[in-house]
């Protein structure tokens, strides 16, 4: 069965500094991943996925098949990233239903 | 078209009785999930359609609870004689057709079930 681990509840970092949450998965096939993100009060939102290799708002993150691993990184962390944040994947054959990790809260202070 | 919406968004019950929450997705979509959130965990899987029809149902869920999609649009969750361990956010989310579109949440219904 799929899985999606994310072993940090919470990173409290300072404006500029470097962020990088983490993310390792475990699933037989060839997921998909992405990264969700939940800003306060706000409704849950797709922030990036794997497939399209882009950097959204300064975060990228690198699928390594090898350590299984699909952690989100961003140089200077800006206040307004503080949120909660979900690493998911999709598997199966319809690829459609996403597996969520438990997310890690980011706190950016001043 | 603002996004999709869920109504209601808080729902207090009390154990024993019954419940039903309703999902409106994106027009265009097709595909419509149901998801389930409870404190200090991510979103886990209970059910999707395409169009009208149940596809996927997760071993989470319980005979209890039923899900429907009568005419490919809105979708109702309901779960009867509800219990404490139901109380949990019920997200809802739709997206496209192709495998692996990406998936647009609702707000949510948070059910408490004293």
């Amino acid at each position: 069965a799929q899985r999606v681990t994310q072993p940090e509840k919470l990173l409290s970092v300072f404006k500029g500094a470097p962020v990088e949450l983490k993310c390792n998965y475990s699933y037989s096939g060839s997921p998909e991943l992405f990264w969700y993100v939940q800003y306060s009060r706000q409704r849950l939102q797709l922030l990036l996925r794997h497939i399209s290799r882009e950097s959204i708002k300064g975060f990228t993150a690198d699928l390594n098949k090898g350590e299984t691993s699909f952690h989100l990184k961003k140089p200077f962390a800006q206040e307004e990233d503080s949120a909660m944040y979900y690493c998911a994947l999709t598997s199966g054959s319809g690829y459609s239903t996403l597996t969520f990790g438990k997310g890690t809260m980011l706190l950016v202070s001043p | 078209d603002t996004g999709v919406s869920q109504d209601p968004r808080h729902k207090i019950t009390k154990r024993g009785q019954n419940v039903t929450f309703r999902c409106d997705p994106i027009s265009e979509h097709n595909r419509l999930y149901w998801y389930r959130q409870t404190l200090g965990q991510g979103p886990e899987f209970l059910t999707y359609f395409q169009n009208e029809a149940q596809l996927e149902k997760s071993r989470l869920l319980s005979d209890r609870f039923s899900a429907e999609r009568p005419k490919g649009s809105f979708s109702t969750l309901e779960i009867q004689r509800t219990e404490q361990g139901d109380s949990a956010m019920y997200l809802c989310a739709s997206s496209f057709l192709v495998a692996g579109s990406t998936q647009y949440f609702g707000p949510g219904t948070r059910l408490t079930v004293t």
